[in-house]
């Protein structure tokens, strides 16, 4: 069965630090691959996808992911962490047309 | 503007009553869908719809029913069946169902059980 896997339910870095939120897939076949973002009592956002093509996706917000095949990884980075990131960040692959998703990581960002 | 709404935000339940979330979007979007979010835990898929007239159960379908008699409205009935009902409940919708279509999500709907 595919399955994803965040490591990390949080995750605390400093403001103007690098972000890294990690996702590792396991997916018999090429995915397609997504990382959402929510913020308290609201819905998902998304902030990039990969199909097909360039392994580096740029998203909003400055975020950023790279899919790694051999390593079956898509984690999320952004070079410099603000207060306004704070929140819960979801990776999620598609085999098919359902979404697999992770269980989550929350950021929190320090001052 | 484009967008999923559901309603209410905040719903309160009684034990043993079935309670009614709407979903409604204005995309234009084929596929639409249910999810329930608990903490520490990722999204789990109720039920979806391909199209009108139409819906499979998803992964946690037990004591949840819906309907799609209209193409922008997909609401989710959570019946006295399901046993653990508290929760924030996600309705979303893409365009259609290939492999790799986004999926919009409307705000949410926090039900409790009382």
């Amino acid at each position: 069965a595919q399955s994803v896997t965040q490591l990390g339910s949080h995750v605390s870095v400093s403001e103007g630090a690098l972000v890294l939120l990690r996702c590792n897939y396991s997916s018999s076949v090429p995915p397609y691959l997504f990382w959402y973002v929510q913020y308290p009592n609201q819905g998902l956002q998304l902030l990039l996808k990969y199909t097909t093509g360039a392994t580096l996706v740029k998203g909003i917000n400055g975020f950023e992911a790279e899919f790694k095949k051999s390593e079956t990884s898509f984690h999320l980075t952004k070079p410099s962490a603000h207060m306004s990131d704070a929140a819960e960040y979801f990776c999620a692959v598609s085999p098919n047309y359902q979404l697999i998703w992770g269980a989550g990581t929350k950021l929190i960002i320090k001052p | 503007d484009g967008g999923i709404t559901q309603s209410p935000k905040y719903l309160f339940r009684k034990e043993g009553q079935n309670v009614t979330l709407s979903c409604e979007q204005n995309l234009n979007h084929d596929a639409m869908y249910w999810y329930r979010q608990d903490p520490g835990q990722g999204l789990r898929l109720i039920y979806y719809s391909q199209i009108v007239n139409d819906f499979q159960k998803g992964d946690i379908a037990e004591g949840y029913s819906v309907s799609r008699e209209k193409k922008e409205s997909f609401p989710l009935t959570v019946t006295s069946a399901q046993k653990n009902p508290t929760a924030f409940y996600l309705c979303a919708s893409s365009l259609e169902t290939s492999p790799g279509d986004t999926q919009y999500f409307g705000p949410g709907t926090r039900l409790t059980v009382l």
